[in-house]
């Protein structure tokens, strides 16, 4: 059984590109939500999508936008980059009637 | 709003020797509370989490923990640590609806041979 997968690993932007992440949520979840880790720090929400609909937002501006796909998978898309988005990118999933979260190994993303 | 404070940015400890890692939370309801654990480059794992009944919870590793509603505080415990307990250590709150986590800023654990 797989947990929950990201994609990809590590990528290098520069200000003002725009990136796309990815999330395989874990057999049978149907919520996934992404967090932000920036170094040193304990990971932020960012959003939580569930029956592919934005449920949840936490303090994060516009630039930051999502989508969920019907087989529950996940898309984090950030625009207009900036050097303090450099961060590791973290995917949960979970059961909607249950809450526990499994994280994904994250995606890190650093912006020159 | 709901926060976490964890107090101990960095922690050292001898292999063998007991561990403590302490949080505090601001919550206006009951809390569900959660203990993860990081190792470098890698994500999150659940250690243990508190939902009700029982203060005193066992997790994986022989870690525990322990609510206290007077104090605000959910502290970490295992009573002898070994060399792969180095990490980091991340205590995290919620509420009874929704999902999203707050996290604290996380305690780094050093073990010395």
């Amino acid at each position: 059984d797989a947990g929950v997968t990201q994609s990809p690993t590590h990528l290098i932007k520069t200000r003002g590109q725009q990136v796309t992440l990815r999330c395989s949520p874990k057999s049978g979840h149907d919520t996934v939500s992404w967090y932000q880790q920036a170094l040193g720090q304990g990971p932020q929400f960012i959003f939580q999508y569930y029956e592919e609909e934005e449920r949840q937002r936490g303090n994060f501006p516009d630039r930051f936008s999502g989508h969920q796909f019907p087989n529950y998978s996940s898309e984090l898309n950030v625009n207009a980059l900036l050097l303090g988005d450099s961060a590791l990118y973290l995917c949960a999933s979970s059961l909607a009637s249950t809450g526990e979260l499994f994280f994904g190994e994250g995606s890190r993303l650093t912006v020159l | 709003a709901q926060s976490v404070t964890q107090p101990d940015i960095h922690i050292t400890v001898s292999e063998g020797a007991s561990l403590e890692l302490r949080c505090n939370y601001s919550y206006g309801a009951t809390p569900y509370l959660f203990w993860y654990v990081q190792s470098p480059g890698q994500g999150l794992q659940l250690l243990l989490k508190y939902f009700s009944g029982d203060t005193l919870v066992q997790g994986i590793k022989g870690f525990e923990a322990e609510f206290k509603r007077s104090q605000s505080s959910f502290n970490l415990r295992k009573p002898s640590v070994h060399w792969s307990d180095a990490a980091e250590y991340f205590c995290a709150v919620r509420g009874a609806a929704g999902n999203k986590l707050t996290f604290g800023g996380g305690t780094r654990v050093l073990v010395k041979p």
